[in-house]
């Protein structure tokens, strides 16, 4: 079946460094989304992309969606205590469409002030 | 206000009982979705229903029953709770996006932490 691979699985950073976290998928992906967990928290959807080569951006972060449609990165420039979380890519399955959201297995940024 | 809740927040039981949870949501949405996350933080959807009708069950054991009585409304009944059942348990809705077909992203509620003992 598909699966959404992401790494690392953690990452620790100063205050001030960058960080990428990296999604790749098994199949071509319709569109990914991207969420954050917060420690003791739920995933909070932060977007959606859907074309091939897709750059947003929010702020500090910057998604972006590769040409083949099967990965996709997500960075985050001079990260900050509040960037602290678990950050989970997720794309929807083949078979599923729009009603089973498959994720990857996170990766758990920690920011050491 | 809240877009998406869950009761209980927390759940500690004993093996072998039966326990609901409970999922409303407020947005309109026509979809909902139960997920478990495990120990290692893996999010894994459990099923999903569209306008009251299942549309995904993922290889759940049959101990555990969904219930929609209504599109704002998600339950999950467990039976016979085992060690392994510890998770925290999201609900989450979403709404398709009619036009191109892809949808909005997910809303999740907080979490309802089960704990068997």
């Amino acid at each position: 079946g598909q699966q959404v691979m992401q790494i690392p699985q953690y990452q620790h950073v100063q205050e001030g460094e960058d960080f990428t976290t990296y999604c790749n998928s098994s199949t071509t992906l319709s569109n990914i989304q991207w969420y954050k967990q917060r420690p003791g928290g739920h995933p909070v959807f932060l977007i959606q992309l859907v074309k091939s080569g897709e750059v947003k951006k929010q702020k500090r972060l910057t998604f972006q969606f590769g040409e083949a449609k099967k990965n996709s990165s997500l960075h985050i420039t001079a990260t900050q205590t509040t960037d602290v979380g678990t950050y989970f890519c997720a794309g929807p399955h083949p078979q599923g469409g729009s009603e089973k959201l498959v994720f990857g297995k996170g990766t758990k940024l920690t920011v050491n002030p | 206000d809240t877009a998406v809740s869950q009761t209980p927040k927390y759940l500690v039981t004993q093996m072998g009982n039966d326990k609901s949870i409970k999922c409303e949501q407020n947005l309109g949405h026509d979809t909902m979705y139960w997920y478990k996350q495990d120990s290692k933080k893996f999010l894994k959807i459990m099923f999903s229903y569209n306008n009251k009708e299942l549309i995904i069950n993922e290889t759940v054991p049959n101990r555990f029953s969904p219930k929609s009585p209504d599109k704002a409304h998600l339950n999950l009944h467990i039976n016979s709770l085992e060690l392994g059942d510890s998770a925290v348990y999201f609900c989450a809705s979403s709404q398709v996006r009619r036009r191109w077909g892809g949808w909005y992203g997910y809303t999740f509620g907080s979490g309802t932490r089960l704990t068997v003992v």
